[in-house]
């Protein structure tokens, strides 16, 4: 069974900043994802990578499939992004996902 | 309409009803899923069907019960459910069943057992 942490569990920043999220895992994966969740509960899938590093709009993805881990960046991040963003992985002959906890994030203005 | 919806938003119910829950997706999808999240866990899932037969069934209590009529809906029977059920209930769907690919999640149901 894949175990999946993030860090940090919370992160509050200022608008502006700069934003790193990270997650582990334990086992070799099949594809890992971002996901988004905002207050009121609806999910939104932001990236889907297996190797290198992903770019939409101010949002970036990277992982390193040696160290099993991935980051998840916010570039100029704004108080509309503030929401709770979940990892999770799939596993090479599993189908099913596994999730972290989520890390939420509050950015002040 | 387009996307993933989920019927009702919020439901409260007693432990000795019954009631059901509603997804319908309009992506023209063949796999359906659905979550159960509670406070400060992660999500977890519940049941998969793929083409409309059950791929997984994840150890859920009998008091829940599945139903995919067809591979744009499906439905989630509770009865004689417990106050440890009350959890947002995500019903979410993929091009096919597997980690490999994307899931679209609907807005969920927030469900309080009393």
């Amino acid at each position: 069974k894949n175990e999946v942490e993030q860090s940090p569990q919370n992160l509050t920043a200022q608008e502006g900043e700069f934003i790193t999220i990270n997650c582990s895992y334990s086992v070799g994966i099949s594809a890992l994802h971002w996901l988004q969740q905002h207050p009121g509960g609806g999910i939104v899938s932001l990236f889907m990578l297996s190797s290198g590093k992903k770019k939409h709009g101010r949002l970036i993805a990277t992982i390193n499939i040696q160290e099993k881990h991935s980051s998840l960046h916010i570039t100029a991040s704004h108080p509309r992004d503030s929401a709770v963003y979940i990892c999770a992985v799939g596993t090479f002959g599993n189908e099913k996902l596994t999730f972290g906890t989520g890390t939420r994030l509050t950015i002040i203005p | 309409e387009t996307g993933v919806t989920q019927t009702p938003r919020h439901l409260v119910m007693g432990m000795t009803n019954k009631k059901s829950l509603k997804c319908e997706q309009h992506l023209g999808h063949n796999a359906m899923y659905w979550y159960k999240q509670s406070a400060k866990k992660p999500l977890e899932l519940m049941f998969v069907y793929s083409l409309e037969e059950r791929v997984e069934n994840n150890s859920v209590p009998s008091r829940f019960s599945p139903e995919c009529p067809n591979s744009s809906h499906l439905f989630l029977h509770l009865h004689t459910l417990q106050p440890e059920d009350s959890a947002l209930y995500l019903c979410a769907s993929s091009q096919e069943w597997g980690s490999s690919y994307e899931q679209y999640f609907g807005p969920g149901t927030r469900l309080t057992v009393t």
